[in-house]
C-alpha cells in the first residue's frame, strides 16, 4: 500500500556533527518528495525538496538523497546546531494535490 | 518572507458546536489546503482547493466539514457539529502549483480543543 515512513523515531546528535535522517516510501509512483521541519508549537517548515528524476539536491547545510531503487529518502544536515532540534517529516506527492507525511523523527542536539 | 497566517491560534469549543478556522494564504498562491495533526501523530491531508472548488479530499473530510474562500484573501475550514475526536492541530497550507518544485507552505496552525 501507500505509505511514507521514517526508520527511527528519535535521533540524538552532538552539536557540530552531521545528522542523517532516513525515510522509506512504498509508492513507486511518487515523483516529488519534501522534507519539513516542525518546531514545537509551529507548523511544518519547508526545508528542501527533490523530484524523482534527481538523486541528490543540496541546499544550505542540507542535502537530500533519493534512491528510487530501494525507495529510500534521506536528509543530511551538516554541522548540526541547537536550532536544528525539531521533528523532521518526509512527505511524498504523486502529481496530485495531497502530501502524504511520514511519522516524523525527533532530532535532539546535544551541546 | 511571505507566510501563511492562521487564526485563532487556539479554539476551545463545546461538542456539537460549529467552529470556523481561518487562514490567509500567501498572496500569489493559487492552491490551498487543510491538514490536521492529532497529538503525537503524523500530519494528515484533509482537502485541497483550487479555482473556487474542492480538487481533492480525504476520507476524513466528511459532510461535517466544508471549506470556503469568502473573499480574495481568506480561506476557511468549517466543522458543522464538532466531535471529541476532532480535537487536533489544524494546518492551512498554500502553493503556487502542484507537484514538483512547488512546495506547500504551512501556517502555524490552530489548536482545536473539543470539550
Amino acid at each position: 500500500g501507500e505509505s511514507v515512513g521514517l526508520h527511527l523515531p528519535t535521533l540524538s546528535v552532538q552539536e557540530g556533527d552531521n545528522s542523517i535522517i532516513n525515510c522509506a516510501y512504498s509508492n513507486s509512483a511518487s515523483d516529488y518528495f519534501i522534507w519539513y521541519k516542525q518546531e514545537s508549537g509551529k507548523g511544518p517548515q519547508f526545508i528542501i525538496d527533490i523530484r524523482s528524476n534527481m538523486d541528490k539536491r543540496q541546499g544550505q547545510r542540507v542535502t537530500v538523497l533519493l534512491n528510487k531503487t530501494v525507495k529510500h529518502l534521506s536528509l543530511q544536515i551538516a554541522a548540526t546546531q541547537p536550532g536544528d532540534s525539531a521533528v523532521y517529516f518526509c512527505a511524498e506527492n504523486k502529481d496530485d494535490y495531497k502530501l502524504s507525511f511520514g511519522a516524523g523523527t525527533t532530532v535532539t542536539v546535544r551541546a | 518572507e511571505p507566510e501563511v497566517t492562521q487564526t485563532p491560534s487556539h479554539q476551545v469549543t463545546q461538542m456539537g458546536q460549529e467552529v470556523i478556522l481561518r487562514c490567509v494564504p500567501i498572496s500569489n498562491h493559487l492552491y490551498f489546503y487543510w491538514y490536521r495533526q492529532i497529538l503525537g501523530q503524523k500530519v494528515e491531508f484533509l482537502v485541497s482547493f483550487y479555482n473556487n472548488e474542492i480538487s481533492e479530499k480525504s476520507e476524513i473530510f466528511d459532510d461535517q466539514f466544508s471549506v470556503e474562500r469568502p473573499d480574495g484573501s481568506n480561506f476557511t475550514l468549517k466543522i458543522r457539529s464538532t466531535k471529541l475526536e476532532d480535537s487536533a492541530m489544524y494546518f492551512c497550507a498554500s502553493s503556487t502549483g502542484t507537484g514538483g518544485n512547488q512546495p506547500q507552505h504551512f501556517g502555524d496552525g490552530t489548536r482545536l480543543s473539543i470539550l
